[in-house]
């Protein structure tokens, strides 16, 4: 298998200000991250396709200058939460490609960031 | 819009019996894929099975897939309470739109 993983598994911050939450591919280089959003009991809204090299691609309704994506090498993305408030509070995932193209391809998750605004 | 949906929303079965789940989805597409999540956890992939595929096994998992009605079912064998967790389908879809889709899930409890 692969390993992915996300840090921190769980950060409180207070209303203002910001969060940054990383996601590695520990075995395998991945060009492309997603990064997703679950509410309690709910599915996963899939927020932004992190490319290494490029911009981030987001899904209609996320805010860019909100949620600001980096992917600077091939083994690390970042999702930064701008000016956080409790609204912002949820569980943030990452995944990983393991190769170049998505089609038939698995997908390895982080463990996820429990992000609580307070 | 939501892609996958899956049925029941839960399900609480005792351990030794089989669970099956379902899932249907709304456009065309590459594969299907079951996935499980333990309680504020990250997900673990199952199974993926492939357009052309029909159904597949992985030890005791059985997928099905039935492309004219757009739907899968998740077949676990002889559960156990170590199986409980919420599973879901996600779906890839073609060409521009390939990227993965999650249905809301289903919670599977078994029980001792």
């Amino acid at each position: 298998g692969a390993v992915v993983s996300q840090h921190p598994s769980w950060v409180i911050c207070k209303s203002g200000t910001s969060v940054k939450i990383e996601c590695r591919s520990l075995d395998f280089q991945a060009t492309t991250m997603f990064w997703y959003r679950q509410f309690p009991k709910q599915s996963l809204m899939l927020m932004a396709t992190s490319n290494e090299g490029s911009k981030a691609t987001y899904e209609q309704g996320v805010e860019k200058d909100k949620f600001l994506i980096n992917h600077a090498s091939l083994t690390l993305s970042t999702l930064t939460v701008t000016s956080a408030h409790p609204e912002d509070s949820s569980f943030y995932i990452c995944s990983a490609l393991k190769g170049f193209l998505m089609v038939d391809t698995e997908a390895f998750f982080g463990q996820g960031t429990r992000l609580t605004v307070v | 819009s939501q892609q996958g949906e899956e049925d029941p929303q839960a399900l609480s079965i005792q351990e030794g019996e089989n669970a099956t789940m379902n899932c249907s989805y709304k456009t065309s597409i590459n594969n299907l894929q079951w996935y499980r999540q333990n309680s504020g956890r990250g997900l673990v992939h199952l199974i993926l099975i492939r357009s052309n595929e029909r159904e597949k096994h992985s030890g005791r998992l059985r997928v099905t897939l039935d492309t004219s009605k757009k739907s899968s079912s998740l077949l676990i064998t002889a559960s156990r309470a170590a199986d409980t967790a919420s599973y879901f389908c996600a779906t890839e879809g073609i060409g521009a739109n390939s990227k993965l889709t999650f249905g809301k899930g289903i919670t599977l409890s078994v029980r001792p």
